[in-house]
This record gives C-alpha cells, structure tokens and sequence, in this order.
C-alpha cells in the first residue's frame, strides 16, 4: 500500500525567511502524482503545487517550489519570503491519478514569526 | 478554475438524528467522488469513494450502514450519516475527479458536524 510520510509535525518560520517542509512515500507506482495541500484554520483544502513523476524538472508557483526526488521517493516543498499568509497546515499527498483517492501525510503545521 | 460545492458547512443537532450532506460539482462533470473525515489536529482519511451509478466502495472499518453514500449523477453525491451519535462528530469533506489522469481532485469546503 501507498503511504505518506511528513516527518515535521511542526514547522515555523520568520517572515520573508524560507523554509523547507519535508515528505517521503513508499509506491511500486513508476507513474503518479504528488501534491502539496494548504489548509488554514478555515480547514479549507488549497492546492499549492503539483508534480508529475514522469516529469524530471520540479515544479514552481510562484513563491513555492518542490524538490522532486523521485528515486529517493521525496517530495518536499520550499516556501521562499514566507508572509504570515502561509501559517497554516501543510499536507502533502499521493495519488495515481484519475479516479483514485489522494492519500495522505500527517500534515506539518506551519507557523510564520513576524 | 472547477468548483465543488458543498453543503452544509456548519451542523449542529441531537443524538439520533440522520444528517444529509451534499457535495456538487458545479461547472465540470465529476465520475468519481471521494469522503473523507478529518479529526481536530489530525489528517484526513478517506472513508468511501462513490462512482456515480454504481456503489459506493468503502474503506475497511467504515460503516457502510452508518454512513450511506449516494452518487445519482455526474455533479451529485450524498453523504447521509445515520443515527449520529456524539463520536460521529467531525470535520467531513468530499473531493470530486474526472476520469483524466492528469486532473487533480477539487475538494468542497467541508462539514463540520456536531453531534449533542
């Protein structure tokens, strides 16, 4: 079975500082897709970024950025100038795509320091 | 960008009582729905995927009785909690996907329900 793991259940951060939240999954998958979620006190679930495993180059948006190491099986996710926006909980997640469930991580709760 | 509605957000109510909710893609035809329950401080756990006209399939340790899923169309699921007592309460969210492997799921806002 698939599993997520966040080793972090708590992360903080100063404001405009960058921080590096990590994941690791277990899969015999050689094709799926990795996610990082944000979800706030509102426990609304915000999709950050998104990496396709066949693809080599990591993905960005904007302040965040993954490094996808797919034969290590990891996942992390940089946050760059962190704002006090981005305290929050972080999951990050697994799936095969389609019409299969995410699963995931622990979460890792971020906290930004003014 | 899609859109999955979900409702309601917010359920306070008695022991006993049955407690419907609703998720809704609003601009994009989802084959695949997915439930999931969130505990305070915990992460989420999926409970059941729903396939619209067929049945729902469940994870090991769901009561299929206790919380009856229903997938009638392409843009409708329904999550019915049964008889909820005290331990049913929790934070329910459902996801919604088209059957394209490369389409992330698109999650509704959530339920938080309290039993009393």
């Amino acid at each position: 079975a698939q599993t997520v793991t966040q080793s972090q259940p708590e992360m903080s951060v100063q404001e405009a500082e960058t921080v590096t939240l990590s994941c690791t999954y277990d899969t015999s998958e050689s094709d799926y897709y990795l996610f990082w979620y944000k979800q706030p006190p509102s426990r609304q679930m915000i999709l950050v970024i998104r990496q396709e495993a066949y693809k080599q180059q990591n993905a960005t948006e904007n302040r965040f950025s993954v490094n996808f190491q797919k034969a290590a099986k990891s996942f992390s996710l940089k946050i760059s100038d962190s704002q006090l926006g981005d305290a929050a909980m972080y999951f990050c997640a697994y799936t095969v795509g389609g019409n299969t469930p995410l699963v995931f991580g622990k979460g890792t709760r971020l906290s930004v320091i003014a | 960008g899609a859109v999955v509605s979900q409702h309601p957000s917010r359920v306070i109510c008695k022991s006993g009582t049955s407690v419907k909710i609703e998720c809704r893609s609003l601009d994009f035809q989802a084959t695949t729905m997915f439930w999931y329950r969130q505990f305070p401080k915990q992460s989420l756990m999926l409970m059941a995927t729903s396939n619209e006209g067929s049945k729902a399939t469940y994870e090991q340790g769901v009561e299929k009785d206790k919380f009856l899923i229903n997938h009638a169309s392409l843009t409708l699921s329904t999550l019915t909690v049964t008889s909820a007592h005290p331990e049913d309460s929790s934070f329910y969210i459902c996801s919604a996907s088209v059957d394209r492997r490369n389409q992330p799921q698109h999650f509704g806002d959530g339920t938080r329900l309290s039993i009393l």
